[in-house]
């Protein structure tokens, strides 16, 4: 199984921080990662596919990079709404396996 | 209205079954895969199982395998999870998630959740 390590595992950050969360795989995954927003008690919101590219609807202040086994999200200028847990998900291989989030707090 | 609804969890004794189902409407529920994901309380997201558009092939985490099948009913815009021999550490929320049209194994939609607790 392909495992998936985020870090850091807390953050804090004002609102208009640029703020950066990495994903590690395992092994190579290509640019097979996808980044979810969860806020409690809701399902999670997919934000990112492919690596880099961004899903419909979501702001144009998040972006993704990277290739191969390190990857990170970026969120360019914090807002209040951006709280929430955020999930990196590797789709290159089955099983499908998640990072174990970055819970992210606005100050 | 572009939506997945889940239904089916409940309190169950280990050992016991559970069938969830999730209602998709709003879109063209036949030409998605469709998964099952779960997430413990307090814990990070766990693929469980997912279908192909057409139900021909399944796939599952090794937590499932043997013990848990999806199917779906392309008739019926549904998709179900079938439990048995259900463990106390198969308590979870369970979301039914909709396979991304470019990407199969990511999920571009999500249900609300329901709620499965295994306990004696």
């Amino acid at each position: 199984d392909i495992q998936m390590t985020q870090s850091p595992s807390s953050l804090s950050a004002s609102v208009g921080d640029r703020v950066t969360i990495t994903c590690r795989a395992s092994q190579s995954i290509s640019s097979y990662l996808n980044w979810y927003q969860q806020k409690p008690g809701k399902g999670p919101k997919f934000l990112i596919y492919a690596a880099s590219s961004l899903q419909s609807g979501v702001p144009s202040r998040f972006s993704g990079s990277g290739s191969g086994t390190d990857f990170t999200l970026t969120i360019s200028s914090l807002q209040p709404e951006d709280f929430g847990t955020y999930y990196c998900q590797q789709s290159y291989s089955i099983p499908i396996t998640f990072g174990q989030g970055t819970r992210l707090e606005i100050k | 209205q572009v939506q997945l609804v889940d239904s089916g969890g409940g309190v169950v004794q280990p050992g016991r079954s559970l069938r969830l189902s999730c209602a998709a409407s709003g879109f063209s529920f036949s030409s998605h895969a469709m998964h099952w994901v779960r997430q413990a309380p307090g814990k990070g997201l766990d693929w469980v199982a997912v279908i192909s558009y057409d139900g021909s092939n399944e796939f599952y985490a090794d937590s499932a395998r043997g013990r848990f099948t999806i199917s779906r009913d392309n008739s019926k815009n549904t998709v179900d999870l079938q439990m048995n021999s259900l463990r106390v550490e198969d308590t979870a929320m369970y979301y039914c998630a909709r396979g991304a049209s470019r990407i199969v194994y990511a999920f571009d939609m999500w249900g609300q959740g329901t709620v499965v607790t295994v306990s004696s």
